[in-house]
């Protein structure tokens, strides 16, 4: 069975630009999560999408938003990108609720200039 | 608000030796309550997981992790370490009362190992 897959793995931006991240999950996953990991402030919990609504959101602007599609695929974005945002961006899936194992992406790395 | 403690931000233990990395959860009920490894340019993997019942839990890789409700603990142990346990390890707490996905992690445990 094939594992989380996110593309790209590496990416560069410049401050003010616009970035969208993309996310497949394990086949027959129908929640996806994402989290934000920083040297500074750790793993971070950013949103999770099911069933093409968002479950869940973290403490982040609104600069960030998701978007999940019929396929379990997910989307993130991040408008107005700012220095701060340089991160690794790991994406998990699992079958359904908390008591299903999360399983992670090898993430995207994001570094703007 | 939930929170994870991980006292150590660094341990570095011998070849063989035994480990404990520690990891402390403020909640206000029983959380789920997880321990991932993350090597060096990879995901995070699940190596345990308690929600309820027995308080001593086996993981992958030989580690078992021990859920302390009076001292609100969940420390990782594992009685002989290998060189390719080298990682870093983060404890996680899930809400119990939420059917959603929401995992607040640690700080996180940089595991290095001596031959």
């Amino acid at each position: 069975k094939a594992g989380v897959t996110q593309t790209p793995r590496y990416l560069i931006k410049t401050r003010g630009q616009q970035v969208t991240l993309s996310c497949s999950p394990i086949s027959g996953h129908r929640s996806v999560s994402w989290y934000q990991q920083t040297p500074g402030q750790g793993l971070q919990f950013l949103f999770e999408y099911f069933s093409e609504t968002q479950r869940n959101k973290g403490n982040f602007p609104g600069r960030f938003s998701g978007r999940q599609f019929s396929n379990s695929r997910s989307e993130m974005n991040v408008s107005t990108l700012e220095l701060g945002d340089s991160a690794l961006y790991l994406c998990a899936s699992s079958y359904l609720g908390p008591t299903d194992t999360q399983y992670f992406g090898p993430g995207t790395r994001l570094t703007v200039l | 608000a939930q929170s994870v403690t991980q006292p150590d931000i660094h341990i570095t233990v011998s070849e063989g030796a035994s480990l404990e990395l520690r990891c402390n959860y403020s909640y206000g009920a029983t959380p789920y309550l997880f321990w991932y490894v993350q090597s060096p340019g990879q995901g995070l993997q699940l190596l345990l997981k308690y929600f309820s019942g027995d308080t001593l839990v086996q993981g992958i890789k030989g580690f078992e992790a021990e859920f302390k409700r009076s001292q609100s603990s969940f420390n990782l142990r594992k009685p002989s370490v290998h060189w390719s346990d080298a990682a870093e390890y983060f404890c996680a707490v899930g809400p119990f009362n939420n059917a959603g996905n929401m995992l607040t992690f640690g700080g996180g445990t940089r595991l290095m190992v001596k031959p």
